[in-house]
């Protein structure tokens, strides 16, 4: 079955650029979508088809996806943005979720 | 304010069965494809199953596939989740998601847009 690998923790300080990761086999030829999910809230889509975000998210977020990596980029950094991390793709009529990125913001 | 409401959690015990229930409000609920998504307590978001906009498509995760069944009426706007020999991994808070896919196979997504609360299942003797 397909998988997607996340980094389980990425670290960055306030107003810096964070830089979150996603591989799997052949992701760039697929569309990855990025979700964000505090604690005791349900997910929040912030990235859909590798780069575009839907209407209400910041332009802070952005993706890009190439080769086997998919990558979610959160610049100028917030402390409203620590969260969990979540990448997903289709594969064979299936959805993948990537296990997950505690961003801490420090 | 579009929005997905779910219900049907509880506490059940091995081998019983439960069906969840998630209505959809302020949109065209027959224009999406909706999904089923868990989270086991401390976890990751795991995809469990689809239907497509006409009910003529469904697909099941592995862990799931023979045990579940997905529904929809779309004139009551509603997506169901049969249940059936519940295992204590199937313990999680259940979501429903709506989202808009250019064909069959969501291959060009548009990601899962609207998120219900969640309901609660927990299986447990």
């Amino acid at each position: 079955s397909y998988e997607l690998t996340q980094p389980p923790s990425v670290s960055v300080s306030p107003g810096q650029t964070a830089n979150i990761s996603c591989s799997g086999d052949k992701l760039g030829e697929k569309f990855t979508s990025w979700y964000q999910q505090k604690p005791g809230q349900s997910p929040v889509l912030v990235i859909y088809q590798d780069k575009k975000r839907p209407s209400g998210i910041t332009e802070r977020f952005s993706g890009s996806s190439s080769g086997k990596t998919a990558t979610l980029t959160i610049g100028g950094t917030q402390a409203m943005d620590e969260a969990d991390y979540y990448c997903q793709a289709w594969d064979r009529s299936t959805a993948v979720f990537g296990g997950g990125t505690r961003l801490t913001v420090l | 304010q579009e929005q997905l409401v779910e219900s049907g959690g509880g506490l059940v015990k091995p081998g019983e069965s439960l069906r969840l229930s998630c209505v959809g409000s302020s949109f065209t609920f027959s224009n999406y494809y909706m999904s089923w998504v868990r989270q086991a307590p401390g976890k990751g978001l795991e995809w469990v199953s689809y239907i497509s906009p006409t009910s003529g498509f469904t697909r099941y995760a592995d862990s799931v596939e023979g045990r579940f069944s997905i529904t929809r009426d779309n004139a009551a706007k509603s997506l169901y989740l049969q249940m059936n020999s519940l295992r204590a991994e199937d313990t999680a808070v259940y979501y429903c998601a709506r989202e808009e896919c250019g064909d069959t196979h969501c291959s060009t997504s548009y990601g899962m847009d609207v998120w219900g609360r969640g309901t609660t299942v927990t299986v447990s003797s």
